[in-house]
C-alpha cells in the first residue's frame, strides 16, 4: 500500500500569510493527487485534483505543483475563511490513501 | 446541480449488519464510479471502497481493514450506491460519505455523511 504523509501535522498561521503543505507518497503516484480542505462539522470540500488543477469555483490563491512522491499545497494570502484541515489524496493504487491532514489555526 | 444524500446509518451492536445508501441526482449516474470514504470521530479520512460504472464492469475494490466484510453495490434505475456493511466492529464508528467519480472526477462531489455507531 502507498503510505502517504503530510508536514507539517499543524501549524498557526495569520491572516495574509502565505502556507504551504508538503505531501509525500510512500511511492510514485504520478499526479494522482487530490487536495480536500474540511472545517469542523463540515463535509470535505476538494481544492485541487490532478496535482495542479483547481477545482471550479475554489479561490485562485490555492494552488498545487508536484509529481511523483512530494507535492505541495500552497494558500499565497491566507484569509479567515482557510483556517481548516487539509488533507491530500493518491488515487494512482488500490487502495486510496489520504494523508494524516494538516491543520491550519490562528497563530 | 449535483447532489449525493447519505442515509441509513445508526446505532448498531458489534457483529450487526447495516446497509447504507446512497441517492443521487443532477448527473447521469450510470456514467460515474462511486466511492465511500470514512471518519472516525476526531480523525482523518479514511477511504473505505469504490465500485465502478457497468462500463468498466461494475467491480468493487476496498481498503484491507473492511475487505469481506463490507460490499458495495449499485442501482443504475434508481441512482444509488449502497454500502453493506457485515460483521460491524466498534472501529467502524464513523461518519460515511459517500462521492463520485474515478480518475481526475475522483472526490469531486460529496454528500453530508450519515453516521454509524457500533457500540454494544
Amino acid at each position: 500500500d502507498i503510505q502517504m504523509t503530510q508536514s507539517p501535522s499543524a501549524m498557526s498561521a495569520s491572516v495574509g500569510d502565505r502556507v504551504t503543505i508538503t505531501c509525500r507518497a510512500s511511492q510514485g503516484i504520478s499526479n494522482y493527487l487530490a487536495w480536500f480542505q474540511q472545517k469542523p462539522g463540515k463535509v470535505p470540500k476538494r481544492l485541487i485534483y490532478a496535482s495542479s488543477s483547481l477545482q471550479s469555483g475554489v479561490p485562485s490563491r490555492f494552488s498545487g505543483s508536484g509529481s511523483g512522491t512530494e507535492f505541495t499545497l500552497t494558500i499565497s494570502s491566507l484569509q479567515p475563511e482557510d483556517f481548516a484541515t487539509y488533507y491530500c489524496l493518491q488515487h494512482n493504487s488500490y487502495p486510496f490513501t489520504f494523508g494524516p491532514g494538516t491543520k491550519v489555526d490562528f497563530k | 446541480e449535483v447532489q449525493l444524500v447519505e442515509s441509513g446509518g445508526g446505532l448498531v451492536q458489534p457483529g450487526q449488519s447495516l446497509r447504507l445508501s446512497c441517492t443521487t441526482s443532477g448527473f447521469t449516474f450510470g456514467d460515474y464510479a462511486m466511492s465511500w470514504v470514512r471518519q472516525a470521530p476526531g480523525k482523518g479520512l479514511e477511504w473505505v471502497g469504490f465500485i465502478r460504472s457497468k462500463a468498466y464492469g461494475g467491480t468493487t475494490e476496498f481498503a484491507a481493514s473492511v475487505k469481506g466484510r463490507f460490499t458495495i453495490s449499485r442501482d443504475d434505475s434508481k441512482s444509488i450506491a449502497y454500502l453493506q456493511m457485515n460483521s460491524l466492529k466498534t472501529e467502524d464508528t464513523a461518519v460515511y460519505y459517500c462521492t463520485r467519480g474515478a480518475g481526475f472526477v475522483f472526490a469531486d462531489s460529496w454528500g453530508q455523511g450519515t453516521l454509524v455507531t457500533v457500540s454494544s
